[in-house]
């Protein structure tokens, strides 16, 4: 069974940098033809994709969130992070890793998620 | 990317069936055979309950089923039952490699 976690500070100062890890366990990063997403919740409940990175290394971004983010992989650590420089308000969410086996044999979709984190961007 | 559209709400009563649409574009739900629906209860994670249109992963209810038609996908529970109740969105893969999300819709079961 798959299971993400994810880890980071829950208040960051707007103009800052976010910053969160996500730990995978029951499964590897490096395999398995899947992509490893971010994704967020903002308070009214829309769901936003932010973006993912291929099994294989190929990374893919929100076109209106490219320009200040980064996704990082950690493959011996079985880990992969987010960084979302230059923050507002506007980017306080309940933030997501996940498991999205789009194209998968027998699978398909977000398959895993994590529980969530709040970060809150205020001063 | 904008977002797919769904209704804001919909709601049922015990044992009726009810359907959510989803409708998006040519680049997106129309693209490829790849939309997938999750339940939300209150303070929990989504949950995957159809992917690639109309399959369910293993546990996921049969009374829960999905179909598409060109740009519009939808969802239908039949036999509502009180545990329904949720928030559920609606997903595709689109044809520049991302994916989006449905604004969400509120089932409220009477």
């Amino acid at each position: 069974q798959v299971q993400l976690q994810e880890s980071g500070p829950g208040l960051v100062k707007p103009s800052q940098t976010l910053s969160l890890t996500c730990t995978v366990s029951g499964g590897s990063i490096n395999s398995g033809g899947h992509y490893w997403s971010w994704i967020r919740q903002y308070p009214g409940k829309h769901l936003e994709w932010i973006g993912y990175f291929y099994y294989r290394g190929n990374l893919y971004y929100n076109p209106s969130l490219k320009s200040r983010l980064t996704i990082s992989i950690d493959r011996s650590k079985n880990q992969f992070s987010l960084s979302l420089s230059a923050v507002t308000a506007a980017d306080t969410a309940v933030y997501y890793c996940a498991r999205d086996a789009v194209g998968a044999r027998g699978a398909g979709g977000v398959d895993y998620w994590g529980q969530g984190t709040l970060v809150t961007v205020s001063s | 990317q904008s977002a797919l559209t769904q209704p804001a709400s919909v709601s049922g009563s015990p044992g009726q069936s009810i359907t959510i649409f989803c409708t998006g574009t040519s680049s997106d739900v129309g693209a490829y055979n790849y939309v997938s629906w999750y339940q939300q209860h209150p303070g929990k994670a989504p949950k995957l309950i159809i992917y690639d249109v109309n399959n369910r992963p293993s546990g996921v209810s049969n009374r829960f089923s999905g179909s598409k038609s060109g740009n519009t996908a939808s969802l239908t529970i039949s036999g509502l039952q009180a545990e329904d109740e949720a928030d559920f969105f609606c997903s595709s893969f689109t044809r520049a490699y991302t994916r989006i999300f449905g604004g969400g819709t509120k089932l409220t079961v009477l």
